[in-house]
């Protein structure tokens, strides 16, 4: 069936270092790919998303690209804050079901 | 707009008990979603309502576990009674139509706790 696998954390950085977590996946046909994050006490919010190969979708700095010949959806920032710090989380969800599909999850712990 | 709630927040409860969570969607979504994520692992599907019928119940563990989407507005999750491999986070989402692109809104989530 399909599925996700995200880079295990945690992912400790210094502030305005680079980010990429790693994302790839298995799935059937043409799903869309997203990014949702977790801050901390608060629900899932959606980060950004794509919904065909070769689309890029970006977010407050964030960025990943829908590589469909790779099967990968590997999120960057070119410089994380602080503020970044939270859980992030790569997702799939197929035409013609109505589930997301998560990875595991990845903390991000940003310090000054 | 208010976002989508859950209550409680945080439950502690003994084995055997029984736990009923909640969700309030976004006024106006039809579709409502549970999902759980256990022991830090995946956030897993569980079921998802168009108003106030099931229309894929695929993800439910067992028969312990019960929703209802009663009038198509509220949902309940009820677990009865509980085990402690039911203890995770259990969050709810809505969205206004289920096309594969459209983002779900989640809430907080309600930490359950089974001892």
């Amino acid at each position: 069936g399909d599925s996700v696998t995200q880079m295990e954390g945690p992912v400790t950085l210094s502030e305005e270092a680079f980010l990429t977590i790693n994302c790839t996946y298995t799935a059937t046909g043409y799903p869309s790919l997203f990014w949702y994050v977790q801050y901390p006490g608060e629900g899932l919010q959606l980060l950004l998303k794509a919904t065909k190969a070769d689309d890029k979708g970006s977010n407050k700095g964030f960025e990943a690209t829908y590589r469909k010949e790779t099967t990968s959806f590997h999120l960057e920032k070119g410089s994380v804050q602080v503020s970044d710090s939270a859980v992030y989380f790569c997702a799939l969800r197929n035409r013609g079901y109505n589930k997301l599909i998560f990875g595991a999850g990845t903390r991000l712990a940003v310090h000054p | 707009e208010a976002g989508v709630t859950q209550f409680p927040s945080h439950s502690v409860i003994e084995k055997g008990q029984t736990v009923t969570l909640r969700c309030d969607p976004i006024s106006g979504h039809d579709n409502l979603y549970w999902y759980r994520r256990v022991m830090g692992k995946e956030i897993k599907f569980l079921l998802h309502f168009v108003k106030e019928s099931k229309q894929d119940e695929s993800g439910m563990p067992n028969n312990r576990f019960l929703a209802e989407r009663t009038g198509g507005t509220y949902s309940t999750l009820k677990v009865q009674p509980a085990e402690l491999e039911d203890s995770g986070v259990y969050f709810c989402a809505s969205s206004p139509r289920h096309e594969a692109w459209d983002e779900q809104f989640f809430g907080p989530g309600t930490r359950l706790t089974v001892l």
